[in-house]
């Protein structure tokens, strides 16, 4: 049972536009929602969260919006840079339990 | 800031073989977690520690895999015998805090079972 979603595998972007990175999921449980980008050969690190009371959040370049009625949230890079290639996993979990559900992940690759 | 310490990098062994993934956290993590990556998918967690106790090894293969956690700090991952799906990057990470956003990933071991 897949509960968070990221249905497109992979995604290109031109340098300089938007990237936008889809995520959904089926617990309604889950009221805690994150990022982690990796590179290859790496662990993957933590790039932007949002809590369910939000519906936006903003990091620089990073946004993330968040759906709950949609169970859908989706992460905004803007603007898009060589070194944002990477793989995006998006991850859930609930307050006070540290456990997290990740996604299959989006390999972003930025084209110059 | 120390990182988290994963060894070794890489390991390929013959399937009905045994293998151990060790684990150092960064000092002062309460909390430590094995993750494993299959290719193409996302992260699944194996098991979770607070301190030295289990927290969560729901998804740990019992008949398989033990992990331990002496004294609440390194930790290790043991897959007797392997198989050959446990082909996987296993991560370690630790956090400070019951906050998710508090994960510190290792930069993982890539295990091959041929």
């Amino acid at each position: 049972d897949q509960q968070v979603k990221q249905n497109s595998p992979s995604l290109s972007v031109q340098e300089g536009r938007i990237s936008i990175l889809n995520c959904d999921y089926t617990n309604s449980m889950f009221d805690y929602f994150l990022w982690y980008k990796k590179y290859p050969a790496e662990g993957p690190t933590f790039l932007i969260s949002i809590s369910s009371i939000k519906d936006k959040n903003e990091d620089g370049r990073f946004t993330v919006f968040l759906n709950k009625s949609a169970k859908h949230l989706s992460l905004h890079i803007v603007p898009s840079q060589p070194g944002d290639s990477a793989v995006y996993f998006c991850a859930a979990g609930g307050f006070g339990n540290e456990k997290l559900t990740f996604g299959t992940g989006t390999r972003l690759t930025i084209i110059p | 800031e120390a990182g988290v310490a994963q060894s070794p990098r890489y390991k390929i062994i013959e399937k009905r073989q045994s293998v151990a993934f060790w684990c150092n956290p960064i000092s002062g993590h309460a909390t430590l977690y094995w993750y494993q990556q299959i290719l193409g998918q996302g992260p699944k967690l194996l098991i979770q520690f607070q301190n030295n106790g289990v927290v969560d090894d729901s998804q740990l293969p019992k008949d398989r895999f033990s992990a331990e956690r002496l004294k609440g700090v390194d930790s290790t991952l043991k897959i007797q015998p392997a198989k050959l799906e446990d082909s996987a990057v296993y991560l370690c990470a630790s956090s400070l805090d019951h906050r998710p956003a508090g994960y510190t990933f290792g930069s993982g071991t890539r295990l091959t079972v041929v």
